[in-house]
């Protein structure tokens, strides 16, 4: 248990629809980034949410967008999915100058 | 372009023997350098290395960071087959705002 919950853990959806991934942190950690990890690649940085406010973006399009909520939760969403967007999607929250606690992440697929 | 390259890729080895995985980065303005193993979903935290802190031991692991050569290794002594899992490495620079991580090293232990 690390204190961050992504729901759902598996999800299939088929391409061109439009996906929501949730992530419930821990109370205080008021920044949440959020990481897409390909099968066999290291997690890739797509967004990180600052008090509410983006504070930063990874290489992705405007189709991935993302919400940060007053009670630590925040949304990732994807939109008009396409088959690459197929991967685990992590995330992690953290206090300042800590390293991040990451969820167990949920595992999407595209067909 | 920020990046982080971790070797070797993957490693097969016998219980009880030691192994050393490589990381090494270019990551504008470094501030802290990080490594997590990953089971099967969510990285778990090992350890944190900063200016301040360039060796870091936690049992049979140990890592050291050397600024000089922009490089980090993860030692693992006397290796058991729960240590069988993906290690990553991931860098942040003073934006703060995201980790740069490696593709990761697929570690394999054999009874």
């Amino acid at each position: 248990e690390t204190g961050v919950t992504q729901s759902p853990t598996h999800l299939i959806k088929t391409r061109g629809q439009q996906v929501t991934l949730r992530c419930s942190s821990q109370s205080g950690h008021n920044t949440v980034s959020w990481y897409q990890q390909a099968l066999g690649q290291g997690p890739q940085f797509i967004f990180q949410y600052y008090r509410e406010e983006e504070n930063g973006r990874g290489n992705f399009p405007p189709r991935f967008s993302g919400l940060q909520f007053p009670n630590y939760s925040s949304e990732l969403n994807v939109n008009a999915l396409e088959l690459d967007d197929s991967a685990l999607y992590l995330c992690a929250s953290s206090f300042p100058d800590y390293g991040y606690t990451f969820g167990s992440g949920t595992r999407l697929t595209v067909v | 372009e920020d990046k982080v390259v971790q070797s070797p890729l993957s490693l097969v080895v016998h219980e009880g023997d030691t192994v050393t995985l490589n990381c090494s980065y270019e990551v504008t303005n470094f501030r802290s350098l990080l490594w997590y193993k990953q089971e099967k979903k969510a990285p778990t935290f090992l350890f944190m290395l900063t200016s301040s802190g360039i060796e870091k031991k936690s049992g049979r692991l140990s890592s050291i960071l050397d600024k000089k050569e922009l490089s980090s290794i993860l030692n693992i002594t006397a290796t058991q087959t729960g240590d069988s899992a993906i290690y990553l490495c991931a860098v942040i620079g003073n934006t703060g705002n995201q980790f740069y991580f490696g593709t990761g090293t697929s570690l394999t232990v054999i009874p």
